[in-house]
């Protein structure tokens, strides 16, 4: 069956870099997505990549694949107290199931 | 990005009563509605799938007639909590989704944050 699996908790220090990581199960992902959900609202999606990827770059957002692993990581450069939030990855399957399976998130606390 | 609306953002109710979460796609046409429960500090569940115009598909666990939802329109479904009760009180957030969409991106709603006292 899918399991997305993160860790739950990362502090960093304002101005320096975020890695937030998560692993999968299921080989055949077909599109591998960072959310953010701030207190008390919906997810914004940040960035996705599709499985035939080994890295995309998006400003101060780098995600890397790294499917043999079934590992996929976010770093966000430069981190801000804006970017505390919740972040989910999750995965699809794609074709017409357009289903997501979400990881259980991993709260970044920023200090100052 | 498409925009999708939820409505109430927030409703406290008694036990026993019935609550409807309407779920709106404002600037595209949704072929595909999720409904999602959230507990606090946990991930995202998937409750249901719901197709404009036909029966939504439920999660295993997930009851088909507490949860009554309907996807009469391309740009609104609405999820019903019948018979609330204090442990239905979660964070239930929508997404909305085309098949014109090349990513099977999902547009998700704000959330809905039900209190069943």
């Amino acid at each position: 069956g899918e399991d997305v699996e993160q860790s739950l908790f990362l502090s960093v220090r304002e101005g320096d870099s975020s890695v937030i990581n998560c692993t999968y199960t299921d080989s055949s992902s077909t599109y591998l997505y960072w959310y953010k959900q701030e207190p008390g609202a919906g997810l914004q999606l940040l960035t996705y990549i599709f499985s035939n990827m080994d890295m995309k770059q998006d400003q101060r957002l780098t995600v890397l694949l790294n499917k043999k692993d079934k590992h996929l990581s976010l770093r966000i450069a430069d981190t801000q107290t804006g970017d505390s939030a919740i972040y989910f990855c999750a995965e699809s399957m794609g074709g017409s199931a357009r289903q997501l399976t979400f990881g259980s998130g991993t709260q970044l606390t920023v200090l100052p | 990005g498409a925009v999708v609306s939820q409505h109430p953002s927030w409703v406290i109710c008694k036990s026993g009563t019935s609550v409807k979460i309407e779920c709106r796609s404002l600037d595209f046409q949704a072929t595909t509605m999720f409904w999602y429960r959230q507990f606090p500090k946990q991930s995202l569940m998937l409750m249901a799938t719901s197709n404009e115009g036909s029966k939504a598909t439920y999660e295993q666990g997930v009851e088909k007639d507490k949860f009554l939802i309907n996807h009469a329109s391309l740009t609104l479904s609405t999820l019903t909590v019948t018979s609330a009760h204090p442990e239905d009180s979660s964070f239930y957030i929508c997404s909305a989704s085309s098949v014109s969409r090349l990513y099977n991106e999902q547009f998700f709603g704000p959330g809905t944050r039900l209190t069943v006292l």
